[in-house]
């Protein structure tokens, strides 16, 4: 069974960095074809891509947040990390980690997910 | 803002078939298969619909999705009550580089 759970501050400063973990049990991010991502969702807004890790290490951005982002994994803890630079209070959101495991392809999706966390960036 | 374009809300009375739009361009939908999420109210999103048109096991058979050119649909025949949420359309953009999503649909049973 595949679970993943998002932990990090709940609250944060404006102009601080933002450093969220995914925990997951049920697979292995070494396994071929695995991945797993990051997506925000603002209070009543809609769900935005933020970042992907895959098992051989490749990771891809959001274009529009490149900058700010960096991803990693460690393998034998079983863990995901998402740091945020210099937020902001629009970065306020729900963070939601989730299991991808078909990136043989550009035609992936996201088949299990986190119950996400909410940040809240205010000073 | 998103690249992919959902109608804000649809709505049905229980049984009635409720569809919804998903419209894309040649660098996303055009190239890519379409994934949809329902997200239940104070929930996390679950995937729905992948590949277009194939159910993860245990979604009902009542949700079935489509695609054509760059647009794509998902349909609910028979809504119930416990249908009522927001869904998401997902895809990958050749363009972008990037995973993007539909702007949502909340459905509402009458």
């Amino acid at each position: 069974q595949i679970t993943l759970k998002e932990s990090g501050p709940t609250l944060v400063k404006p102009t601080q960095t933002l450093t969220l973990t995914c925990t997951f049990s049920g697979f292995s991010l070494s396994t071929s074809a695995v991945g797993v991502g990051w997506i925000r969702q603002p209070p009543g807004k809609a769900l935005e891509w933020l970042a992907l890790i895959r098992w051989d290490d490749a990771k891809r951005y959001s274009p529009s947040l490149k900058s700010r982002l960096t991803i990693t994994k460690d393998t034998s803890k079983n863990q995901v990390v998402l740091t945020m630079t210099n937020m902001d209070p629009v970065d306020t959101a729900t963070y939601y980690c989730a299991h991808s495991g078909h990136l043989q392809t550009s035609n992936w999706y996201f088949d299990l997910w986190g119950r996400g966390t909410l940040v809240t960036v205010s000073s | 803002q998103s690249v992919l374009t959902q109608p804000p809300s649809a709505s049905g009375t229980p049984g009635q078939r409720v569809t919804i739009s998903c419209s894309g361009s040649s660098s996303n939908i055009g190239r890519n298969t379409v994934n949809w999420y329902q997200q239940l109210p104070g929930t996390a999103p679950k995937l729905l619909i992948h590949s277009n048109n194939q159910g993860p096991s245990g979604v009902p058979g009542r949700f079935s999705g489509s695609r054509s050119g760059t647009s794509a649909s998902l349909a609910i025949s028979g809504v119930q009550s416990e249908d009522e949420a927001d869904y998401y359309c997902g895809t990958w953009d050749d363009s972008l580089n990037a995973y993007v999503f539909g702007t949502g649909t909340k459905v509402t049973v009458l």
